[in-house]
């Protein structure tokens, strides 16, 4: 079965300043994808950025990066230069290829940016 | 150009009533799911249909029930709802097999009272 943890309780960070969101997961499965979202207070929920298990370089999407490290399984969202609108609350998510594939979510982080 | 559109993104009912909620994709994907967020913010997939056909059912109550005319559509409809109902129902719809692209809607908060 696959877990994906996420253990940091609420997150500020300065504005301006980088911040890092921690996300460990675990599967058997040798083919993945990891995913991050971000659900404002207005509840939406929006994908940010993909990272396959078998790309070699770590994905990036404007201001966001995936700090992916296999062997760990880990795969850390860095959030650069983060603005007031960066306040919300981020859930990393993994889906295995196939099929029968599901998302299956961390319990998600807060983060707010302080002006 | 909304890729994933659900429709009520507000709904509050009386225990007992029978309701909707309506999800569209116009991404070309395979795949829809139905998640439910909880008031403690967890996701947890509901079904999950591929081609109009239901891959996944996580042991939802069978007042739930999907149905998806096309693979475009993925409606959930629930007879007789309960105050545990109460929670925000998101649609999302993503590629087959190779699971890159995952996209959802804006979520429908459902309340029953």
């Amino acid at each position: 079965a696959q877990k994906i943890t996420q253990t940091q309780p609420g997150m500020f960070v300065q504005e301006k300043e980088a911040v890092t969101l921690d996300c460990t997961y675990d599967t058997s499965d040798q083919s993945y994808g990891l995913f991050w979202y971000k659900q404002p207070s207005s509840g939406e929920m929006i994908f940010l950025i993909y990272q396959g298990s078998y790309d070699e370089q770590n994905a990036t999407e404007g201001r966001y990066s995936l700090n992916f490290q296999k062997a760990r399984k880990s795969a850390n969202l860095v959030i650069s230069a983060s603005q007031l609108g960066d306040s919300a609350m981020y859930f990393c998510a993994m889906i295995d290829t196939g099929a029968n594939s599901k998302l299956t979510f961390g319990k998600g982080i807060t983060l707010s940016v302080r002006p | 150009d909304t890729a994933v559109s659900q429709t009520p993104k507000y709904l509050v009912t009386q225990m007992g009533n029978d309701k909707s909620i309506k999800c569209e994709q116009n991404l070309g994907h395979d795949t829809m799911y139905w998640y439910k967020q909880d008031s403690k913010k967890f996701l947890k997939i509901m079904f999950s249909y591929n081609n109009k056909e239901l891959i996944i059912n996580e042991t939802v109550p069978n007042r739930f029930s999907p149905k998806s005319p096309d693979k475009a559509h993925l409606n959930l409809h629930i007879n007789s709802l309960e105050l545990g109902d109460s929670a925000v129902y998101f649609c999302a719809s993503g590629t087959d097999m190779s699971n890159t692209e995952a996209f959802f809607g804006q979520g429908t908060r459902l309340t029953v009272v």
